[in-house]
């Protein structure tokens, strides 16, 4: 079954204490990619992966790393979370290329206090 | 920056009535992608138009991608309660067909049994 992990699912953490967020995918995707989505504000990317070792930032990196190690993970780094962070997180996965349907985890609910 | 915008944000409807939202961008898009996203739920993707005025069908969903590729619709045949959800759609930023992509803000749709 075509899946995308996200973990944790829920997270309440205290401001400055690093956290990661990771995300798993199991189709050998070659795209991957990290949004937030707060209300109003509709879905905002992060960061985005088109292959190993290869990231670029999305509309919001600020505050945010990521790391493309291994084809099939792509996890989110929060060095020093604010407050400003807390927000749901969705990560997303897809084959390049036209018209491939892209597939999105669960997502990951994280405050920060 | 582009800019994806959409209307409206929100629409309530009666059970059997049709539904549209609009996507309009501030660039020429490579492609045009439409995502649904129940309430709690994750977005799912529905469909990706790459070519001008192209119109697709998915049984009572009907998308159109604008003759100078810059705006898109999604029509909805008689709405059912199922079809509850928030409506986005995203383009790739800078005429790329892949990578950095925009979301608009999304249609908040209610559909009343």
């Amino acid at each position: 079954e075509a899946q995308v992990t996200q973990n944790p699912r829920y997270l309440i953490t205290v401001t400055g204490k690093k956290l990661t967020v990771t995300c798993s995918q199991n189709m050998n995707h070659e795209y991957m990619s990290w949004y937030r989505q707060d209300p109003g504000l509709g879905l905002r990317q992060i960061y985005y992966s088109m292959n190993v070792e290869v990231t670029d930032k999305g509309d919001v990196p600020e505050g945010y790393k990521v790391s493309r190690k291994e084809k099939r993970n792509f996890p989110l780094i929060l060095e020093s979370p604010s407050p400003n962070q807390t927000s749901l997180y969705f990560c997303a996965s897809s084959r390049l290329g036209v018209g491939n349907t892209i597939y999105f985890g669960e997502g990951s609910w994280l405050t920060v206090v | 920056g582009q800019q994806v915008m959409q209307i409206p944000q929100y629409q309530h409807v009666q059970e059997g009535e049709d539904f549209t939202t609009y996507c309009n961008s501030s660039t020429t898009l490579s492609n045009i992608q439409w995502y649904k996203q129940r309430p709690g739920g994750h977005p799912v993707f529905l469909i990706q138009l790459v070519k001008s005025g192209e119109v697709k069908k998915q049984k009572r969903l009907t998308f159109q991608f604008g003759e100078a590729k810059k705006n898109s619709s999604l029509h909805i045949t008689a709405t059912q309660t199922t079809d509850v959800g928030t409506y986005f759609c995203a383009g790739p930023a800078g005429g790329t067909s892949y990578g950095k992509l925009t979301f608009g803000q999304g249609t908040i749709l209610t559909v009343h049994p």
